[in-house]
């Protein structure tokens, strides 16, 4: 059974420019949770989606946004980059959400604002 | 905002010894998890434990919930070089917002 697939795995942004990260889940998962890791904050939830629906957000400014479509796979976009969006970002599935099955995570996309 | 602190925040010994990692905090738990993370992957889910006391062993890993649900360890006996990696614990947090908190990890190196 494939894992969960981001891409791209690396990328290079400029300030002020906006991005689009990529997470197809394990099939049959219809839970996808997206995650900010920095050396700083350690890892921060930013939304979970389920059955199309964004079902939770985390503390993080409109800029960050996301979306899942009808075959679970998930999109997450940020606008109007800032240097301090640099990180790896996660992406994680499950069969159903909010912790009533276990997380499977990807290995990430890790984007560099300069 | 529940906060799962960790400690020690890095950890670097030798082949065939043990350690012990903790993740403490004020807020009590309905369950605990545990992840490990090698460099340039995602964390992958250890164990969860559910009951106020509870011991679980994954091999020469050993993990305790503590009684009051408010505290965890997490044993390694005779470490080995496989073993190094970014150990997270993670707990949900109740409410309408329901999401999975994480502490900052204890980064783990064990030397040949």
């Amino acid at each position: 059974k494939a894992g969960v697939t981001q891409t791209p795995r690396y990328l290079i942004k400029t300030r002020g420019q906006q991005v689009t990260l990529s997470c197809s889940p394990i099939s049959g998962h219809r839970s996808v949770s997206w995650y900010q890791q920095t050396p700083g904050q350690g890892l921060q939830f930013l939304f979970e989606y389920f059955s199309e629906t964004q079902r939770n957000k985390g503390n993080f400014p409109g800029r960050f946004s996301g979306r899942q479509f009808s075959n679970s796979r998930s999109e997450m976009n940020v606008s109007t980059l800032e240097l301090g969006d640099s990180a790896l970002y996660l992406c994680a599935s499950s069969l159903a959400p909010r912790g009533a099955s276990p997380l499977h995570f990807g290995n990430g996309t890790r984007l560099t604002v300069t | 905002t529940q906060l799962l602190e960790q400690s020690p925040q890095f950890l670097s010994i030798q082949e065939g010894e043990n350690l012990t990692v903790y993740c403490n905090s004020s807020s009590v738990f309905s369950s605990l998890q545990w992840y490990r993370q090698e460099p340039g992957e995602g964390p992958v889910l250890l164990v969860t434990v559910v009951t106020g006391g509870e011991v679980k062993k994954l091999k020469r890993l050993t993990f305790q919930f503590g009684d009051a649900r408010k505290d965890s360890s997490l044993h390694i006996t005779a470490a080995q070089p496989g073993d190094t990696g970014l150990y997270l614990c993670a707990a949900y947090s109740g409410g309408s917002n329901y999401k999975l908190t994480f502490g900052k990890g204890t980064l783990l190196t064990v030397n040949p």
